[in-house]
């Protein structure tokens, strides 16, 4: 199973600004997704990112405000952009099992916006 | 299409009693099913699926789960609740001659009183 990091663990940042999650897997994969998830609440997918192509985001998300980057097979960013309160949530990344089907995620990034 | 539902917020149990925490899907085709778990303040963790062949899973810590075609089910069981045990528990589907991103369920909390 793959081991994934993110960075940082959990940030608190004024409203306005920006900020970038890292996300390093410890193997190649094909696919890598970003999820949004409330605490004790269900998982929202933002975007699939493959790489070598743009990522695409799902209905309600825009690359303006959520620009991923995958520029290799083992690791993305995505960044919050212009940040607002309603911005604050635990961000996730995860991969897929390539013979398996299942997902593998990262330990969170816990996000609060002031 | 493809939606998956965990009918219960939350389930209470005694230790050493047997637990089951439920989840229906609907997909066009086939289904990939999975359950996740998700404990405080970690990333969610792959405990079992169903992709095809015995109806009956064995996953992580001693969880279960049964496939049921007729019912759309795949309920997950265990037959001796542990305090250890309580978490956020994540039922997901996918078709699998559709989307390649599951649905998540909305989550269903388990509490294992001692």
């Amino acid at each position: 199973s793959a081991v994934i990091s993110q960075k940082p663990s959990r940030d608190i940042c004024q409203r306005g600004t920006s900020l970038t999650i890292q996300c390093q897997v410890d193997s190649q994969v094909t696919m890598m997704f970003w999820y949004r998830q409330q605490p004790g609440q269900s998982l929202t997918l933002i975007a699939t990112a493959n790489q070598g192509s743009e990522a695409t985001y799902e209905s309600g998300f825009v690359i303006d405000k959520f620009p991923i980057s995958r520029p290799n097979l083992t690791f993305s960013t995505l960044t919050v952009s212009n940040m607002s309160p309603e911005d604050s949530s635990i961000y996730l990344c995860s991969v897929e099992e390539a013979s398996g089907y299942e997902q593998y995620f990262g330990p969170g990034t816990r996000l609060t916006v002031t | 299409a493809q939606s998956v539902a965990q009918p219960e917020d939350q389930v209470n149990v005694a230790e050493g009693n047997p637990l089951t925490v439920k989840c229906t899907y609907s997909v066009s085709g086939n289904p990939y099913l999975f359950w996740y778990v998700q404990y405080p303040n970690r990333g969610l963790q792959f405990l079992l699926k169903y992709i095809t062949g015995d109806n009956l899973v064995k996953g992580s810590y001693g969880f279960e789960a049964e496939f049921n075609k007729s019912q759309t089910s795949f309920h997950l069981k265990k037959p001796s609740a542990l305090v250890s045990d309580s978490a956020l528990y994540f039922c997901a589907v996918r078709d699998m001659g559709g989307s390649y991103i599951p649905t998540f369920g909305r989550g269903t909390s388990l509490i294992v009183h001692p």
